[in-house]
């Protein structure tokens, strides 16, 4: 089945840097992947996604990019600020009907002011 | 529009006993999908229900069961529970088939002793 590696588990960056989190995924029938920002003690919040028929998504200082032929993806946070403190989960979906996410181990990020 | 909803929040239960979990999808979404968080293992699926029926089961044994009503929401059961299920149960609403993107409830935090 899928299995998605999910790197740095901790980040750490000072407020205004860039922060970049990588996933790779195990099953090359994989369509579709989606990021989650979760703070304490709150749900997993959808922040961005992309399907694997697109190389690069943007959407204002978040970022994400899709490497097929590696098998890996990528989120890019520019200009981090404190409120992105938080822990990232990358997650792939195979095809084949079904809905499932298999979730990376999460990424705890600290933006320090 | 009202976002996934989860009944109840909390939970205490000692070992032995069963437990049931519900959850609301946002409205007009047909699938539901329910997670277990723990802090060793991550977001890892137990089921998914699509039109009242499962569609897709992860590695957790038999105590794990679900349901899902013609109205959409579903039902998770533990049975015989043991101290290893205290978790947080998540469950995420889709449109499933067109919309791949899934939204999360706020979950049930599952203490057993």
């Amino acid at each position: 089945g899928e299995n998605v590696e999910q790197h740095p588990s901790t980040l750490s960056v000072q407020e205004g840097d860039s922060a970049v989190i990588k996933c790779t995924y195990s099953d090359s029938a994989s369509n579709y992947f989606p990021w989650y920002k979760q703070e304490l003690g709150k749900r997993p919040q959808l922040i961005i996604d992309i399907r694997s028929n697109v190389g690069e998504k943007k959407d204002q200082r978040i970022a994400v990019t899709l490497n097929k032929t590696a098998k890996h993806f990528s989120l890019h946070i520019t200009e981090t600020q404190p409120e992105d403190s938080a822990v990232y989960f990358c997650a792939a979906r195979s095809q084949g009907g079904s809905e499932k996410l298999v979730f990376g181990k999460g990424t705890k990020l600290t933006v320090n002011p | 529009k009202a976002g996934v909803t989860q009944t109840p929040r909390y939970l205490i239960k000692t070992r032995g006993q069963q437990v049931t979990l519900s959850c609301s999808p946002i409205s007009g979404h047909r699938s539901v999908s329910w997670y277990q968080q723990t802090p060793g293992q991550g977001l890892q699926f137990l089921f998914e229900y699509f039109s009242e029926t499962q569609r897709n089961k992860g590695n957790f044994p038999g105590r794990f069961s679900g349901r899902q009503f013609s109205n959409s929401r579903s039902e998770m059961n533990v049975s015989t529970l043991e101290l290893g299920d205290s978790a947080l149960y998540l469950c995420a609403s889709s449109f499933r088939t067109w919309n791949y993107e899934q939204y999360f409830g706020p979950g049930t935090r599952l203490t057993v002793t």
